[in-house]
């Protein structure tokens, strides 16, 4: 079976630091595109960082220069490292697979860790 | 960039069809067949409906289907159950020069 488990997230002050982790089953990270959603209490999603097969990063603007996506293969493992969060950085946050490339659509989704930034 | 326009709220009765609109630009919508559509449950994770503009993935009823003209995508329900009610969110594939992809503002489907 497709899977994906996250793990990390919580409650973290402004400024402050998190790394999100999202182990895969079922398939290879380092032959995947993958990325990082949000969704802010209420809102809709939000695309947060993407890497491709080769290593291919992006980032939407308000979090360039602070999130740093990656992947360990002896873990199977999609990372987002968050650093100098924000109240505006609070949200759920998914991790997702494009399938067949990286044009494809999002499948699987993990189950999703929420993430909330709050003195 | 802008994230692909959708309208806020959609509703209709049971067995009865609903199209949910899916508004981009000739820089993602208008420029790919990679729209994808996304069933969301409240406090569960997103799920995919369709893929490249009108395919169902395995498992999917196929009350669902998908369309596109120009710059516009759509979502059809052709006979709504109790269990479609939830939100729904389209996707496109937007290249590589910028953020390869932008999301629908999502719509929220009513069964009354």
């Amino acid at each position: 079976e497709v899977l994906l488990v996250q793990t990390g997230g919580g409650l973290i002050q402004p400024g402050g630091s998190l790394r999100l982790s999202c182990a895969a089953s079922g398939f290879t990270v380092t032959n995947s595109y993958m990325g990082w959603v949000r969704q802010a209490p209420g809102k809709g999603l939000e695309w947060v960082s993407v890497i491709f097969i080769a290593g291919t990063t992006h980032y939407i603007n308000s979090v360039k220069g602070r999130f740093t996506i990656s992947k360990d293969s002896s873990k199977n493992t999609l990372f987002l490292q968050m650093n100098s969060l924000t109240v505006e950085d609070t949200a759920l946050y998914f991790c997702v697979r494009a399938v067949p490339t990286a044009s494809g659509y999002f499948d699987p989704w993990g189950q999703g860790t929420p993430v909330t930034v709050s003195s | 960039q802008s994230a692909l326009t959708q309208p806020p709220s959609a509703s209709g009765s049971p067995g009865q069809p609903v199209t949910i609109s899916c508004t981009g630009t000739s820089s993602d919508v208008g420029a790919y067949n990679y729209v994808s559509w996304y069933q969301q449950h409240p406090g569960k994770a997103p799920k995919v409906l369709i893929y490249e503009v009108s395919k169902r993935p395995s498992g999917v009823p196929d009350r669902f289907s998908g369309s596109k003209s120009g710059n516009t995508a759509s979502l059809t329900v052709s006979g709504l159950q109790a269990e479609d009610e939830a939100d729904y969110y389209c996707s496109s594939y937007a290249g590589s020069n910028n953020f390869p992809y932008v999301f629908g503002t999502g719509t929220k489907v009513t069964v009354l």
